[in-house]
């Protein structure tokens, strides 16, 4: 099973439309990080969490918004919802400083 | 404040021949220095990483890069391409004064000729 697990894989939503994607981890990491991925600009940090009741800012946080609910749980939501957020977005965990361990991603379309 | 370079946006390269992926960083700090591979439709898996131990740091799948201060740079390589090195490459820096973000190049798409 994977450590690392993105619901949903895939979504299609429509501009203004309220999404929430979710991630679970098995890893037993207190770190979690949300990222998205666009062509040529690798991987950009939207928010992470270093345990539950700590969550911070990363470099494209407006029109995000993330829930840690438990240790292993990290939730991002595009509140209402643009097509420039139309993009690849990752959930990543690490012990400390130390590599980070990606989900499979999940490919977002706002219409 | 860190950066990466990744200076080619794509690398084409025949099977059996070598692969080299450049990385230039910048950190104001002791970074350390990962590179991950991206196979399509995938998520991204960790093949090497340099956290201030030696300098020639050996990965997966054949894969190899070497930490030059003096250059600041993080070169990736690999004797012989395989055809399912087919995929993307990132180069990513980070440090403890960054609070363990990472920091990605922009990738290097590879493509292996047969």
């Amino acid at each position: 099973d994977a450590d690392v697990t993105q619901t949903p894989r895939n979504r299609i939503t429509k501009t203004g439309k309220r999404i929430m994607l979710e991630c679970s981890q098995t890893k037993g990491h207190d770190r979690m990080y949300w990222y998205r991925q666009d062509p040529g600009l690798g991987l950009r940090l939207i928010y992470y969490s270093f345990d539950v009741k700590d969550i911070n800012k990363g470099e494209i946080s407006d029109g995000y918004s993330v829930s840690r609910q438990a240790q292993a749980k990290f939730s991002l939501s595009l509140e209402s919802a643009i097509p420039n957020q139309t993009a690849l977005y990752f959930c990543a965990t690490s012990e400390q400083v130390n590599e980070q361990f990606f989900g499979p991603g999940t490919r977002l379309t706002v219409l | 404040a860190q950066s990466v370079t990744q200076l080619d946006s794509h690398v084409s390269v025949s099977e059996g021949t070598p692969v080299l992926l450049r990385c230039n960083y910048s950190s104001s700090y002791s970074p350390s220095l990962f590179w991950y591979v991206q196979h399509p439709n995938k998520g991204l898996q960790l093949l090497l990483k340099y956290t201030s131990a030696a300098t020639l740091v050996k990965g997966i799948n054949g894969f190899e890069a070497e930490f030059k201060k003096s250059e600041t740079s993080f070169h990736l390589t690999k004797p012989s391409a395989h055809m399912s090195d087919a995929a993307e490459y990132f180069c990513v820096v980070t440090s403890g004064a960054a609070g363990n973000k990472l920091t990605f190049g922009g990738g290097t798409r590879v493509l292996v000729k047969p």
